[in-house]
């Protein structure tokens, strides 16, 4: 079984819909993070969290939620969909060393 | 001016091949380097973690750091088709952070 699942993989959805994507992790890590990758701009950090009373804005945080629910659970909102949010988004986890582990990732696209 | 620079490519190369893929940064604080090379729909996975200046090499994978020109590369000898794939570089500071800053990725194709 992979180490760190995503759901759904693919989810098309329209301008307005809140959106929440799922992130689980098996291995025992307290840090989790939530990118997206656009063509051109590459990995972007949305939210990261070092445990579970720690959450902290990334670099593209606007538009965006996240809930810890438990070490193994970090997931993303979007509370309104917009077009613009069309993109690759990936969670990840990694301990206190830098090694962060992805997995497989969302592909969204707004209408 | 992005922190990070590198050349989306893409490049195509005969297997065999020696390939060089490269970034430059901007920020000298940055000391820890990484390669994630990344297939068609899948997530980034690590390849290649070097810290400050100087070279790490792991089977047909070579890293290199030059910290004074805040320049990394990735070395690929004898490349082969399922080389194939996105590198990303990414590099952060010594801070508690351990937030990683990412290139737009390179695309390489190795051609049998």
């Amino acid at each position: 079984d992979a180490d760190v699942t995503q759901t759904p993989r693919n989810r098309i959805t329209k301008t307005g819909k809140r959106i929440m994507l799922e992130c689980s992790q098996t291995k025992g890590h307290d840090r989790m993070y939530w990118y997206r990758q656009d063509p051109g701009l590459g990995l972007r950090l949305i939210y990261y969290s070092f445990d579970v009373k720690d959450i902290n804005k990334g670099e593209i945080s606007d538009g965006y939620s996240v809930s810890r629910q438990a070490q193994a659970k970090f997931s993303l909102s979007l509370e309104s969909a917009i077009p613009n949010q069309t993109a690759l988004y990936f969670c990840a986890t990694s301990g206190p060393t830098d090694t962060q582990y992805f997995g497989p990732g969302t592909r969204l696209t707004v209408l | 001016q992005k922190e990070v620079e590198q050349d989306p490519g893409p490049l195509s190369v005969p297997e065999g091949a020696i390939v060089s893929l490269n970034c430059t940064y901007s920020n000298s604080a940055f000391q820890y380097f990484m390669w994630y090379r990344q297939y068609s729909r899948k997530g980034p996975e690590l390849l290649m973690y070097t810290y400050s200046s100087g070279n790490k090499e792991d089977g047909r994978f070579t890293a290199q750091v030059d910290k004074s020109s805040k320049y990394i590369s990735l070395f690929i000898r004898d490349s082969q088709p399922s080389d194939s794939a996105t590198y990303l570089c990414a590099m952060r500071d010594g801070g508690a952070t351990n937030k990683l800053i990412f290139g737009t990725g390179t695309l390489l194709a190795v051609q049998p």
